[in-house]
């Protein structure tokens, strides 16, 4: 079961910016890194942001992540139309053994 | 070029067993730890299990501890998950993903997944 809780929306308009939360406990955000990860629709989650605020080479600076204790957000700035995707937060959770993901987030570009 | 193939996926009935496949390529194999993470129609990504490079170490998610084992052939750059008993909730897309050598936990590379789906 997905053990950080995200809001299950967002939104904006073209250049807009959206932040999108990550809520954990202390076995998991709390003590390990975080990471986001994208999925378009129909096709496999590709990872976004690791370390808590690093981006993979090949993937636009309008994407930013920040950890604060058990919390974590991205952030898209100068929103485009093909952000429009599932974003999902991430972390390893030590009371649990394995790896949790968020509840997911759809984010939509009006 | 790192490509991993899921195979395996089909229609089985609930009880029964399903073993999938994910081959891979474009990386040494024997030197990364790998996950299956699965997600149901329309819903969230849920991790399944995860094996260390070696094999010599696993761990599951509850929901699948006693029913699912994970494994791999290094020889053939190739990982498993051999699933039984299986129920209504386990339909979904299986993927195998990567993981980064080390410190943090993530996935840098997911195949494109499977479709099991468990009815009568």
């Amino acid at each position: 079961q997905s053990v950080l809780a995200q809001p299950p929306s967002a939104s904006g308009t073209p250049g807009q910016r959206v932040t999108i939360s990550c809520s954990g406990t202390s076995s998991n955000i709390g003590s390990n890194s975080v990471s986001w990860y994208q999925q378009l629709p129909g096709t496999a989650p590709k990872v976004l942001i690791y370390s808590n605020n690093q981006r993979p080479s090949g993937v636009p600076d309008r994407f930013s992540g920040s950890k604060s204790g058990t919390s974590a957000s991205l952030a898209i700035s100068g929103l485009q139309s093909e952000d429009e995707a599932d974003y999902y937060c991430a972390a390893w959770d030590d009371s649990l053994n394995g790896y949790v993901f968020g509840t997911g987030t759809k984010v939509t570009v009006l | 070029e790192v490509q991993l193939v899921e195979s395996g996926g089909g229609l089985v009935q609930p009880g029964g067993s399903l073993r999938l496949s994910c081959a891979t390529s474009g990386f040494p194999f024997s030197s990364y730890a790998m996950s299956w993470v699965r997600q149901a129609p329309g819903k969230g990504l849920e991790w399944v299990s995860a094996i260390s490079d070696s094999g010599g170490s696993t761990n599951y998610a509850d929901s699948v501890k006693g029913r699912f084992t994970i494994s791999r052939d290094n020889s053939k750059n190739t990982l498993y998950l051999q699933m039984s008993s299986l129920r209504a909730e386990d339909t979904a897309v299986y993927y195998c993903a990567k993981r980064i050598r080390g410190v943090p936990y993530y996935f840098d590379y997911w195949g494109q997944g499977t479709l099991v789906t468990v009815s009568s």
